[in-house]
């Protein structure tokens, strides 16, 4: 079936250096949401992505969706400890359900 | 104004036991998606009606999960039976639009353990 992948599973920062989370979908995808979720709380909608190459930005926040939109990466720059959290990818199921397919996320610590 | 609800936040039920989670969209959100989540991992897709009609269920696990929205806006999940590997945290989403893909709105989950 469809799968939605997540690289690298984990990721530990010190305060102000960059992160780059990747997601990679088994199938081609009509859009990308990215959400994020802090520790013991619920996802919370980032941003979609819908164009081929589409780059969009949010403060320190860039999220891509590649060419193919079969991928896509969300980088933060300078980190700060408020990014902590783990970040999820995820893209329609194919068929034209509404339903999403998540990735497993990354979970992102920052050393202050 | 106020987010999607869920309800109890916490359930401890022996195995064999039936539960019943309950969510409250927010209010005119046309779909509505229950979600497993279980620790360390990413939701897994469990079903979703647009209004009160239920339109894909393929990802309950078995026969035992059972949902439903009757009046096209709270929704329960039940789980008959309950097995500890029914053990997990259920979100529930609701969106503003039905028929494509769009932004989803959490609610806090209920985390349930089974003993």
């Amino acid at each position: 079936g469809q799968q939605v992948m997540q690289i690298p599973q984990y990721q530990h920062v010190q305060e102000g250096e960059d992160f780059t989370t990747y997601c990679n979908s088994s199938t081609t995808l009509s859009n990308i949401q990215w959400y994020k979720q802090r520790p013991g709380g619920h996802p919370v909608f980032l941003i979609q992505l819908v164009k081929s190459g589409e780059v969009k930005k949010q403060k320190r926040l860039t999220f891509q969706f590649g060419e193919a939109k079969k991928n896509s990466s969300l980088h933060i720059t300078a980190t700060q400890t408020t990014d902590v959290g783990t970040y999820f990818c995820a893209g329609p199921s194919q068929g034209g359900s509404e339903k999403l397919v998540f990735g497993k996320g990354t979970k992102l610590t920052v050393n202050p | 104004g106020a987010g999607v609800s869920q309800s109890p936040r916490y359930k401890v039920a022996k195995r064999g036991q039936d539960v019943a989670l309950r969510c409250d969209p927010i209010s005119g959100h046309v779909s509505l998606f229950w979600y497993q989540q279980a620790l360390g991992q990413g939701p897994e897709f469990l079903t979703y009606f647009q209004n009160e009609a239920q339109l894909d269920k393929s990802g309950l696990p078995s026969d035992r999960f059972f949902a439903e929205r009757p009046e096209g806006s709270v929704s329960t999940l039940k789980i008959q039976r309950t097995q500890q590997e029914d053990s997990a945290v259920y979100l529930c989403a609701s969106s503003r639009i039905g028929g494509t893909t769009y932004e989803q709105y959490f609610g806090p989950g209920t985390r349930l353990t089974v003993t």
